[in-house]
């Protein structure tokens, strides 16, 4: 069983488009969190939920929002596209405290023509 | 503020071979230290983890990393490359703040494993 799944893995898009990434954990943890990583490797962490509330946003355009259905999942809207919008997305979710590790899921990778 | 250093952006080692990838960090009190590996077009694995106790730890696929406080260190190494090794390998520090979980990730080590 895939314990952090996201969809697609792949994304290729135009500018200006608006685009979703769907992201479920079977954990049962109570935080998931969205990163961004760039071609050059450089993970950025973009926000990170617990139990349906946004508790970490870091500065990331109001393009990219969070949402959550549930505790099992995270998905991520973005907004009127953009070329630097290109990159590696995931997924990842841990039990609450930071003694716990993140567990991540496999990337979306979103190119924008 | 928090933070997490590796030196190296890129290493090259031969198989079999010894291995040492650094990681320093920054945090003002007792850090949870993590190295993950990512494999390409994979996702982050968790190779080991420490929070407290025994400094040195052993983790998956044969690593092990050493926290060094005074050096504000957490190495990992491996006495014995394989070629499957060849991934780029990441330091974290994980806190629990006010408003929950905050990690921070290292820019990434980069190794090529050359037979």
């Amino acid at each position: 069983d895939t314990a952090v799944s996201q969809t697609p893995k792949y994304l290729v898009t135009q500018m200006g488009n608006d685009k979703s990434i769907k992201c479920e954990q079977n954990l049962g943890h109570d935080t998931m969190y969205w990163y961004k990583q760039d071609s050059k490797k450089f993970l950025k962490i973009m926000f990170s939920y617990n139990n349906k509330e946004l508790i970490i946003n870091e500065t990331v355009p109001n393009r990219f929002s969070p949402k959550s259905p549930d505790k099992a999942h995270l998905n991520l809207h973005i907004n009127s596209l953009e070329l630097g919008d290109s990159a590696v997305y995931f997924c990842a979710s841990s039990r609450r405290g930071g003694r716990n590790e993140q567990f991540f899921g496999p990337g979306t990778r979103l190119t924008v023509l | 503020a928090q933070s997490v250093t590796q030196p190296d952006i890129h290493i090259t080692v031969s198989e079999g071979a010894s291995l040492e990838l650094r990681c320093n960090y920054s945090y003002g009190a007792t850090p949870y230290l993590f190295w993950y590996v990512q494999s390409p077009g994979q996702g982050l694995q968790l190779l080991l983890k420490y929070f407290s106790g025994d400094t040195l730890v052993q983790g998956i696929k044969g690593f092990e990393a050493e926290f060094k406080r005074s050096q504000s260190s957490f190495n990992l190494r491996k006495p014995s490359v394989h070629w499957s090794d060849a991934a780029e390998y990441f330091c974290a520090v994980g806190a629990q703040t006010g408003t929950g979980n905050q990690f921070y990730f290292g820019t990434g080590t980069s190794l090529t494993v050359i037979p």
